[in-house]
């Protein structure tokens, strides 16, 4: 399977800490993206890190790409508890056709205890 | 941001029947669309790739005659289960990208139940 691994699987924190969520994944990449989920189901676009970038900031999120052991975190800094969602890496991958094919990874549910 | 529409929302139907859910981009020319799964609580596992105008290249594991796929046109594309069963009951998502893109824009989901 090309799916990425994610950890934890959950994690449960109090507002204004730190959450840090990992992804690993298999397959060289074009660009690796982190998308927030609600329980309503739809996807949220969080950041976007191509594959020649180290780090990407924009607001509260930071991200990090590790081509080399092929590996991403996402963290997010003084968390809410409307933070509290699923949150997935997704590789872009050659293979769409004329468009990067994402490849989720397995997800982590973070709860933001108020 | 681009806007990808996707319906219907909910669709309950009897096993044996077919359901065909659109994904509709609407303001912008979806080269590619996917079309990805997601059952309770797991990811969303790709299902299928569809180019405008082309055969759908779908993901190993999925039945491409279960699961049709149609993209005539740059903005719309179909998938139908045939013959549904309990079993297909699941989150449908679609999802569309322009030409040489990085980002895809995503539907809002169906979610079908199949009793």
């Amino acid at each position: 399977s090309q799916q990425g691994e994610e950890d934890p699987q959950a994690l449960s924190i109090q507002e204004g800490e730190n959450a840090t969520m990992n992804c690993s994944y298999k397959t060289s990449i074009n660009n690796l993206q982190w998308y927030r989920q609600n329980s309503g189901r739809g996807l949220v676009h969080l950041i976007l890190i191509r594959s020649n970038e180290r780090e990407k900031h924009s607001g509260r999120l930071r991200v990090t790409l590790d081509t080399s052991k092929k590996s991403s975190s996402l963290l997010i800094t003084a968390s809410r508890a409307a933070d509290t969602a699923s949150y997935f890496c997704a590789t872009g991958q050659r293979g769409g056709g004329a468009t990067n094919k994402l490849i989720f990874g397995t997800g982590t549910l973070l709860a933001v205890q108020p | 941001g681009a806007v990808v529409s996707q319906h219907p929302s909910w669709v309950i139907c009897k096993s044996g029947t077919s359901v065909k859910i659109e994904c509709r981009s609407l303001d912008f020319q979806a080269t590619t669309m996917f079309w990805y799964r997601q059952f309770p609580k797991q990811s969303l596992m790709l299902m299928a790739t569809s180019n405008e105008g082309s055969k759908a290249t779908y993901e190993q594991g999925v039945e491409k005659d279960k699961f049709l796929i149609n993209h005539a046109s740059l903005t719309l594309s179909t998938l139908t289960v045939t013959s549904a069963h309990p079993e297909d009951s699941s989150f449908y998502i679609c999802s569309a990208g322009a030409l040489g893109g990085e980002k895809l824009f995503f539907g809002s989901g169906t979610q079908l139940s199949v009793l």
